[in-house]
């Protein structure tokens, strides 16, 4: 079946580093591709997503690009804050099934 | 006001116990979702309801069951709660048109110990 693998966590960075959290994917046919993020005590939200091949998602300076050749969705940030602490979840949508599959999620921590 | 409630938001129960979790929409949203969270293994589904008469088994469905009350409401049920139920349970909602059914909004979550 479709599943989705992320980077393990914990990730600790110090702010306005660079950010990479690696996601990768495996799924019959052509999946939507989300990242979800989770700050604590809260549900999860959407993030950024991409339906098709070399869509790039975007928002808060976060981006990510539908890779089909590697089957990768990675997350990057130029220069995170504080307020990027959060849990980071990659996603599928299984078109058939017209389910999400969630990876395991990845957890950041930045420090002042 | 929140789009999606959960309610309890927490929730301290015993072995062998009946349990039900609420949910709550006001997206208008066809479409609702039952997630259980647990540490490093991501959201798993419990079950999906694509509408009022229809709902369907998750990849983990044993051990819960759900009524579709309304188009705004979905509710679990844990029908006799067990220890390894304890962890962080998520409601969550998407539209049924083509292209926007691929996301999902999600509640704040409601955390189940069963001791």
């Amino acid at each position: 079946g479709d599943s989705v693998t992320q980077m393990e966590g914990p990730v600790t960075l110090s702010e306005e580093a660079f950010l990479t959290i690696n996601c990768t994917y495996t799924a019959t046919g052509y999946p939507s591709l989300f990242w979800y993020v989770q700050y604590p005590g809260e549900g999860l939200q959407l993030l950024l997503k991409a339906t098709k091949a070399d869509d790039k998602g975007s928002n808060k300076g976060f981006e990510a690009t539908y890779r089909k050749e590697t089957t990768s969705f990675h997350l990057e940030k130029g220069s995170v804050q504080v307020s990027d602490s959060a849990v980071y979840f990659c996603a599928l949508s299984d078109r058939r099934a017209q389910k999400l599959v969630f990876g395991q999620g990845t957890r950041l921590t930045i420090n002042p | 006001d929140a789009d999606v409630t959960q309610t309890p938001r927490n929730r301290i129960t015993k072995t062998g116990k009946r349990i039900m979790l609420e949910c709550s929409q006001t997206k208008g949203h066809d479409r609702m979702y039952w997630y259980r969270q647990d540490p490093g293994l991501g959201l798993r589904l419990i079950y999906y309801s694509f509408d009022v008469k229809d709902i369907n088994k998750g990849e983990i469905s044993d051990g819960y069951s759900v009524s579709r009350q309304a188009q705004a409401k979905f509710s679990l049920s844990l029908e006799s709660a067990i220890p390894n139920q304890t962890a962080l349970y998520f409601c969550a909602t998407s539209d049924s048109l083509a292209g926007a059914r691929d996301t999902q909004y999600f509640g704040p979550g409601t955390r189940l110990t069963v001791l």
